[in-house]
């Protein structure tokens, strides 16, 4: 079983449609989530990161978190083309020690 | 500016021919960390450092080095590069000496190994 676990897609979105991601973990103890943006040949870059159950929103990007579940996910609201890029969930280990990342989730979004 | 710099960004080198690659972080950031990234494999942690002559490896430690004698640099050395090793790696720091902090990255470095 994998560390971190994302459908890689592709997912395609209409322009100014919910694009909605999303990603589990397998180690519970496990205590913050980032989500990355990575366009092609670029660096990954942090959009948005959570530490405790529930909603946490940063303008037209909200992460959701289900430490029972073990799932997060990554809401972008009024998608934008300039979203389609591939979505990266990171999960440290319990120990702190360790950085995984899931395999990415593609995202296009058609104007 | 705060930033992660890697050096070479490309590189087309040789089986066997040992290599590096640095990294170099001016943010005094404690924890450094060296990724690689293939299709359809994602992000894989090669080695990470924790502080200063603190090295421990990651999930595909075999074929690479690494050391962290100032807390700035953290180079990746490929003794004997083999093909499979062909890839683009990032490396990454972050604030605190532990991985719960998000991560800064490089712009990269692509690898070739003939």
């Amino acid at each position: 079983q994998k560390e971190v676990e994302q459908n890689s897609g592709p997912l395609s979105v209409p322009e100014g449609a919910i694009a909605s991601l999303n990603c589990t973990y397998s180690d519970r103890g496990s205590q913050s989530f980032f989500w990355y943006r990575q366009y092609s040949g670029k660096s990954p870059e942090l959009i948005m990161f959570i530490y405790s159950n529930g909603d946490k929103e940063d303008g037209r990007f909200t992460a959701q978190l289900n430490k029972a579940s073990q799932y997060v996910s990554l809401l972008i609201r009024d998608s934008q083309p300039s979203d389609s890029a591939t979505y990266l969930c990171a999960v440290p280990s319990s120990t702190g020690n360790q950085f995984y990342f899931g395999t990415g989730t593609s995202l296009t979004v058609i104007p | 500016e705060a930033q992660v710099t890697q050096n070479p960004r490309y590189l087309i080198t040789v089986t066997g021919k040992k290599l590096t690659v640095t990294c170099s972080q001016n943010m005094n950031h404690e924890y450094m960390s060296w990724y690689r990234q293939d299709p359809g494999l994602g992000l894989r942690q090669i080695y990470y450092s924790m502080n200063v002559e603190v090295t421990d490896k990651g999930d595909v430690p075999e074929g690479y080095k690494v050391s962290r004698k100032e807390k700035r640099n953290f180079p990746l050395i490929l003794e004997s590069p083999s093909p499979n090793q062909t890839s683009l790696y990032f490396c990454a720091s972050s604030s605190q000496p532990h991985s719960n902090q998000p991560q800064h990255f490089g712009d990269g470095t692509r690898l070739s190994i003939l």
